[in-house]
């Protein structure tokens, strides 16, 4: 089974921190991916990696970056934290023609 | 970029019912996949059941079956005898071979089974 991990459940930080979320997959997957849930918003895409060290903007990516240095391991970093990035956040991995993976999810709130 | 467009916010069934979940999507490509993701209040997202727009059987995964209506561009899942632990968040996503890595996914569907 694919299994994708995400570094922390439940995590508090405070407003202009520099924040990073790691996320890490087990299936040699090319495609990773960072999303953002809010209630009635469904899943919003902020970035993803098709390759170790590429990346491509979605469709919030304000107020967040990433890195891939290796294939297994995709970390979103908020560069100077704000309550409006108060969210749950989930990493995804994917193949180039299967389903998506997800983690368990990191719930961040910014104080 | 495709759009995909889940209509019912909430659901709810009785136990042992048949409950079906709507789905539509925008696209003009003749080739992609189709997905349903459960995500129940524990969090972990994950694959109820998948479908490949070149195929026409609906595809089924025990008491998951979809209807998959290409021209109608609609992809509706539906729930044969629902049971409490179907309770959950249902989304569903398309995926598109030419842009390849992305998924676009639906608001989500809310499922409540009544006992």
């Amino acid at each position: 089974d694919v299994k994708v991990t995400q570094s922390s459940r439940y995590l508090v930080k405070r407003t202009g921190e520099k924040v990073f979320l790691e996320c890490v997959q087990d299936m040699d997957h090319e495609n990773m991916f960072w999303y953002r849930q809010d209630p009635g918003l469904g899943l919003r895409l902020i970035y993803f990696s098709y390759d170790v060290k590429m990346k491509e903007k979605g469709d919030i990516p304000e107020g967040y970056s990433v890195s891939r240095e290796k294939k297994e391991r995709f970390s979103l970093i908020l560069e100077s934290a704000s309550t409006n990035q108060t969210s749950m956040y989930l990493c995804a991995s994917s193949s180039q023609r299967g389903p998506q993976h997800f983690g368990d999810g990191t719930r961040l709130s910014i104080l | 970029a495709q759009t995909v467009t889940q209509s019912q916010p909430e659901m709810s069934v009785q136990e042992a019912e048949t409950v079906t979940l709507s789905c539509t999507y925008d696209t003009s490509e003749s080739d992609y996949y189709l997905f349903w993701y459960k995500q129940p209040p524990s969090r972990q997202m994950i694959l109820v059941i998948r479908q490949e727009a070149y195929k026409q059987q609906n595809a089924t995964e025990n008491r998951f079956s979809v209807n998959f209506q290409k021209a109608a561009k609609s992809f509706s899942l539906k729930i044969s005898d629902s049971q409490l632990g179907d309770a959950a968040m249902y989304f569903c996503a398309y995926r598109s071979p030419l842009t390849g890595n992305q998924f676009y996914f639906g608001t989500g569907t809310s499922l409540t089974v009544i006992p």
